[in-house]
C-alpha cells in the first residue's frame, strides 16, 4: 500500500545547526511529495512540494529533492533557527480526481535551542 | 490569506452527547473540506472529504452515522459526533481547499474529550 515513513523525533538541535529529517515512501504510480510544518498553536502549513523525480522543493532556507531511486524525500537545511520549532510532517498524494488524497508520516517535531 | 478557522478549540463532554465542530475558510471559497483525526503520536488520518452542496465521501472504517459532516456553503462545513463515547476522544482537524488536494489550508484543530 501507500505509505510515508519519517524519522522519529523529538529532534533538538542548537541554532545554527545542520537539519535533516528522513522521509521515505511507498507508492503506487508517480505520488508527488511534500512536507507540512504545523508551528505551536498554529494549523498545519505547506512548507515544500515536489511533483516529479529529481525536482527540489524549496523555502524559507529548506530544501527536499525527490529522490524515485531510493523513493526518499528528505528534509534539510543549511543553518536552523529557534523559529525553526515546530513539528514536521512528510506526505504524499495518490490516486486521480476526486479519488486523490494526502497520505500523511508521523511527523517530527524539532526543538531549537538557542 | 487563505486563513481557516475551526470552533471551538477545545471541548469536553458526557458520554452519549453530540458535539459541533465548525471549520470556516475565512478569506476564500473552498470547494472541497476535509475532516482529519490525529491520535497521539500517529499520521493524521483522513476521516471524510466534503464538496459544497453535496454528500462527504467517507473514508473505509468511519461511520458517517456516527460522524455527520455538513458542507452547506462554500466557507462553512461543519462536523458533528453523534452520541460521543471515550473512544471518541481526539484532535479533529479540519482543512479547506480551493483548486487541488495538495493545496489545502489547515485549521488549528479541535481537541475533543469525551467523559
Amino acid at each position: 500500500g501507500n505509505s510515508v515513513t519519517q524519522m522519529e523525533g523529538p529532534v533538538t538541535l542548537s541554532e545554527e545547526a545542520f537539519l535533516t529529517i528522513n522521509c521515505t515512501y511507498t507508492a503506487t504510480g508517480y505520488p508527488s511529495l511534500f512536507w507540512y510544518v504545523q508551528y505551536p498553536g498554529e494549523g498545519l502549513q505547506l512548507l515544500l512540494k515536489a511533483t516529479k523525480a529529481d525536482d527540489k522543493g524549496s523555502n524559507k532556507g529548506f530544501e527536499a529533492t525527490y529522490r524515485k531511486e531510493t523513493t526518499s524525500f528528505h528534509l534539510e537545511k543549511g543553518s536552523v533557527q529557534v523559529s525553526d520549532s515546530a513539528v514536521y510532517f512528510c506526505a504524499l498524494t495518490v490516486g486521480a480526481g476526486n479519488n486523490r488524497k494526502l497520505i500523511w508520516g508521523l511527523g517530527t517535531s524539532l526543538a531549537v535551542n538557542p | 490569506g487563505a486563513v481557516v478557522s475551526q470552533h471551538p478549540s477545545w471541548v469536553i463532554c458526557k458520554s452519549g452527547t453530540s458535539v459541533k465542530i465548525e471549520c470556516r475558510s475565512l478569506d476564500f471559497q473552498a470547494t472541497t473540506m476535509f475532516w482529519y483525526r490525529q491520535f497521539p503520536k500517529q499520521s493524521l488520518m483522513l476521516m471524510a472529504t466534503s464538496n459544497e452542496g453535496s454528500k462527504a465521501t467517507y473514508e473505509q472504517g468511519v461511520e458517517k452515522d456516527k460522524f455527520l459532516i455538513n458542507h452547506a456553503s462554500l466557507t462553512l462545513s461543519t462536523l458533528t459526533v453523534t452520541s460521543a463515547h471515550p473512544e471518541d476522544s481526539s484532535f479533529y482537524i479540519c482543512s479547506a481547499s480551493r483548486t487541488s488536494v495538495y493545496e489545502q489550508f489547515f485549521g488549528p484543530g479541535t481537541r475533543l474529550t469525551v467523559l
